[in-house]
């Protein structure tokens, strides 16, 4: 079945540093990549999607171009702040009927200031 | 004006009594979910419903009921509480003819003592 990994499950960076976050998909077809955050307290919002290969998705800083080659979807920021502390969710939705959407596990970012 | 409402916010409950925990939408979609997270486990599925007098079991639906009214509305039902159902609650509605995009809720912390 569809699947979404995310490699780290913790992160800690100081200001200013370059983030990574990876996520790697397993799906047929073209599943549509999410990548959500969730702040101390709230629900996931959604950070931003791509539904085709080599489309970039971007919102707040944080970037992540679908690859259909590598099936992966790497959440990238250039230089976080304290305040991107968060969860960080990668997701799919397949592109084959209902109930088709997927959660990864989620990373804990923590920025140090 | 959010758009996904939860109430209550915090619940307190004794083992064995009956918790309902009750969801609004305002974003007129079809789709709605259940979820409960936990540290260590993301976000797992609990049930799900693709409209008014629909539901469906999700990952883990053992020890909980769902009822979905009306459009708006998607309640998750615990007949006997037990202290393992402890955990923060996220109801999310999805836009099936956007890539099922979620929307969520603030989430309730409940806590079966």
């Amino acid at each position: 079945g569809d699947s979404v990994t995310q490699t780290e499950g913790q992160v800690a960076l100081s200001e200013e540093d370059f983030l990574t976050i990876h996520c790697n998909y397993s799906a047929s077809g073209y599943p549509t990549l999410f990548w959500y955050v969730q702040y101390p307290g709230e629900g996931p919002q959604l950070l931003f999607r791509a539904s085709r290969d080599k489309e970039k998705g971007s919102s707040r800083g944080f970037e992540a171009t679908y690859d259909k080659g590598t099936t992966s979807f790497h959440l990238r920021k250039a230089s976080v702040q304290e305040s991107d502390s968060a969860v960080y969710y990668c997701a799919l939705s397949g592109d084959t009927g209902y109930q088709n959407f997927y959660f990864g596990k989620g990373t804990s970012l923590t920025v140090i200031p | 004006e959010a758009a996904v409402t939860q109430s209550p916010r915090n619940k307190v409950a004794v083992t064995g009594g009956k918790v309902t925990l009750s969801c609004n939408q305002t974003n007129n979609h079809n789709n709605m979910y259940w979820y409960r997270q936990d540290t260590g486990h993301g976000l797992r599925l609990i049930h799900y419903s693709y409209g008014a007098g629909s539901t469906e079991k999700g990952d883990i639906p053992d020890g909980y009921k769902a009822s979905r009214p009306s459009q708006e509305n998607f309640s998750l039902i615990l007949e006997l509480a037990t202290p393992s159902q402890t955990s923060v609650y996220f109801c999310a509605s999805g836009d099936y003819d956007n890539q099922d995009t979620q929307y969520f809720g603030p989430g309730t912390r409940l806590l079966v003592l």
